[in-house]
Formats: structure tokens, C-alpha cells, sequence
């Protein structure tokens, strides 16, 4: 059974700084790409970015919203994928998921994380 | 940047046909997945590649996407498909949402 298990989340001071982790379970994790979709309180979903696998050389790609303030990487020795954010503002409390990419086009998200909830504020 | 337009609510009695529409400048041209979100739940896959419906989607769930608009169809709605439906559809090398929509099953 694929399982995607968030945690990192709470509350920070705007400016602060949070690490986000994801870990997998019941598939092989470094084959796949892995996402990060977030989505505020009340809102829609937001795509935040992305790591592709080893084969593709661990490439990155960012949201323009996050870009240059947040850092996606990847641990597959253990399963893991991160999401550094830092410079936070308020506008990014949300509910961050963790995202497997699909195998077949890496265009959809086949299965996703329970979710962590970031809360930004003074 | 690119945009994904939803209706914000569609309504459809029980065991009727529910169409949710997702428009796009040239969506037919890419590839649109749907998601299911019950409410404090995940989001959940539910078509893909346009009309790909995965393992365990129930039948009643299709899509198609042609020109500018991608849509979902659930036939026969059942009050367990009530939900917030999302259209997905990548450009220059970004996932794009659309704003959602909430099916009522009433």
C-alpha cells in the first residue's frame, strides 16, 4: 500500500524559516517524481514544485510564488523528500501535501500525503 | 500565466448526470487530470490523461477534453461523490489548478 506521511508543520513568525519531510512507503520512491501541492485555508490548490528522480539529475522546477524562498530535495536511501521554506510570509499558510507523480506521462499526482499544516503569524 | 476556470457549484439530483466544466486557452492540447476532495480529506485522482480513469474509480466517473474545455462526467451521482472537484493541466513546465468546484448532490 503506497503511504506519503507529512510532518514539520506548526506555526512561525513571518521571515521564519521551516522544514517540511515526507516520508514513503510501499513503492519505489526513487523511481517516481515527487510534488509538493499546497492549499490555504478555505482555498484551492496551489502547485508548489517539484524533484525529479535520479535519472533525470534530481532536477527541480518552482512555483513562481515560492521561488527562490523555498528548496525542494529528496533523500532516497531514505524514502524521504523535503521542502525547505524559509522567508515565509503569511500568505503561505496552507496545508502542504506531498505528491507522488505518476510513472507513466509525470503529469499527474497518483497519490497523495495526509497533508501538514503551515501556520505563518506574528 | 495560464488560468483554469471552474464553475465555483454544480447541483445534480441523485442518479443523474453531473457535467463539471474546466476551461482553458487550448486545454484540448494537453493532457487534464481530475481530483476528488471531500471535505478534511486528501485530494484523490479520479481521471487522468483526459479519460483515464485509475484502478479503483468507479465506471460512472469519464472525461474528455477538445478545444478549450476539459470536462467530468459522473453518471448516475451518488451522494457519496459531494465533493470539491479540481482540473489540473500542466504549462511551461507548471502544474496549474483550477479553482475548484462543489458538486451538491440534493
Amino acid at each position: 500500500e503506497v503511504q506519503l506521511v507529512e510532518s514539520g508543520g506548526g506555526l512561525v513568525q513571518p521571515g521564519g524559516s521551516l522544514r517540511l519531510s515526507c516520508v514513503a512507503s510501499g513503492f519505489t520512491f526513487r523511481d517516481h517524481y515527487m510534488d509538493w501541492v499546497r492549499q490555504a485555508p478555505g482555498k484551492g490548490l496551489e502547485w508548489v514544485g517539484r524533484t525529479r528522480n535520479k535519472v533525470n539529475s534530481y532536477t527541480t522546477q518552482y512555483a513562481a510564488s515560492v521561488k527562490g524562498r523555498f528548496t525542494i530535495s529528496r533523500d532516497d536511501s531514505k524514502n524521504s523528500l523535503y521542502l525547505q521554506m524559509n522567508s515565509l510570509k503569511t500568505e503561505d499558510t496552507a496545508v502542504y501535501y506531498c505528491a507522488r507523480v505518476s510513472l507513466a506521462g509525470a503529469r499527474e499526482f497518483d497519490y497523495w500525503g495526509q497533508g501538514t499544516l503551515v501556520t505563518v503569524s506574528s | 500565466s495560464y488560468e483554469l476556470t471552474q464553475p465555483p457549484s454544480v447541483s445534480v439530483s441523485p442518479g443523474q448526470t453531473a457535467s463539471i466544466t474546466c476551461s482553458g486557452d487550448e486545454l484540448g492540447d494537453k493532457y487534464a487530470s481530475w481530483y476528488q476532495q471531500k471535505p478534511g480529506q486528501s485530494p484523490v485522482l479520479v481521471i487522468y490523461q483526459d479519460s483515464e480513469r485509475p484502478s479503483g474509480i468507479p465506471e460512472r466517473f469519464s472525461g474528455s477534453n477538445s478545444g478549450n474545455t476539459a470536462t467530468l462526467t459522473i453518471s448516475g451521482t451518488q451522494a457519496m461523490d459531494e465533493a470539491d472537484y479540481y482540473c489540473q493541466a500542466w504549462d511551461s513546465s507548471t502544474a496549474v489548478f483550477g479553482g475548484g468546484t462543489k458538486l451538491t448532490v440534493l
